[in-house]
């Protein structure tokens, strides 16, 4: 069965300091996707990127960057220079290949406090 | 572009009472839809899942039922509130086909069951 462990429950820094959130995941199919959402206080989640098993290649997009390390079976997410509008709750997810309905393993989230 | 709409955004309701959400999508046809639970400081819980018409898969036994009367429309009911159905129930679709699975949530409702 799937599983996706986000470890760091609560992480809390200074505006302007780089920070990476963990997310490790475990599952027995060679074709998966992976997915980061951010949930700020307003609620609704926002989906930011998704991966799949084939693609190993970093991504970056503005001041988000992705690491994907099949040999570790991580999905690390990294926020540079981190802003008061970063702080949420981000959720790393697993999606099977052919998993009908599409379903998505959630990890349990990282709630992040950028402080000013 | 697609756009998924749920209310009532807030809702307190005594325990006993009934309950319905409702959950819409626009601008795609035959949508997989979700119903989430995630209570106060937790992680997501998928409650329902449908993935056409009438169609209905539950993940957690519980006193709350899902429907899906049309192709975009997708609504959470209770008979009978209890304490802990409080939290905040989120909406998502996905497109239906294997690949480019991510999926897309509503703004939620957060229920108070008094």
């Amino acid at each position: 069965a799937q599983k996706v462990t986000q470890a760091q429950t609560e992480i809390s820094v200074v505006e302007k300091e780089d920070v990476t959130l963990d997310c490790v995941y475990e599952t027995r199919d060679t074709t998966y996707y992976l997915f980061w959402y951010k949930q700020p206080p307003s609620g609704e989640l926002v989906f930011l990127i998704r991966r799949n098993s084939f693609d190993e290649q970093n991504e970056i997009s503005g001041r988000y960057s992705w690491n994907f390390q099949k040999s570790t079976s991580s999905f690390n997410f990294t926020i540079t220079a981190s802003q008061v509008v970063d702080s949420a709750v981000y959720f790393c997810a697993l999606s099977e290949n052919n998993n009908a309905g599409n379903m998505l393993t959630f990890g349990g989230g990282t709630r992040l406090m950028v402080k000013p | 572009s697609q756009t998924i709409h749920q209310w009532p955004a807030t809702l307190v309701q005594p325990v006993g009472s009934p309950l319905s959400l409702e959950c819409t999508v626009e601008g795609t046809s035959n949508p997989n839809l979700y119903w989430y639970r995630q209570a106060a400081g937790r992680g997501l819980q998928l409650l329902f899942y449908s993935v056409g018409i009438g169609q209905i898969s539950s993940e957690v036994p519980q006193n709350l039922s899902a429907s899906r009367p049309q192709d975009r429309q997708f609504i959470l009911s209770s008979k009978k509130l209890l304490l802990s159905d409080s939290g905040f129930y989120l909406c998502a679709w996905s497109v239906d086909r294997v690949i480019y699975n991510e999926q897309f949530f509503g703004p939620g409702t957060r229920l108070t069951v008094l």
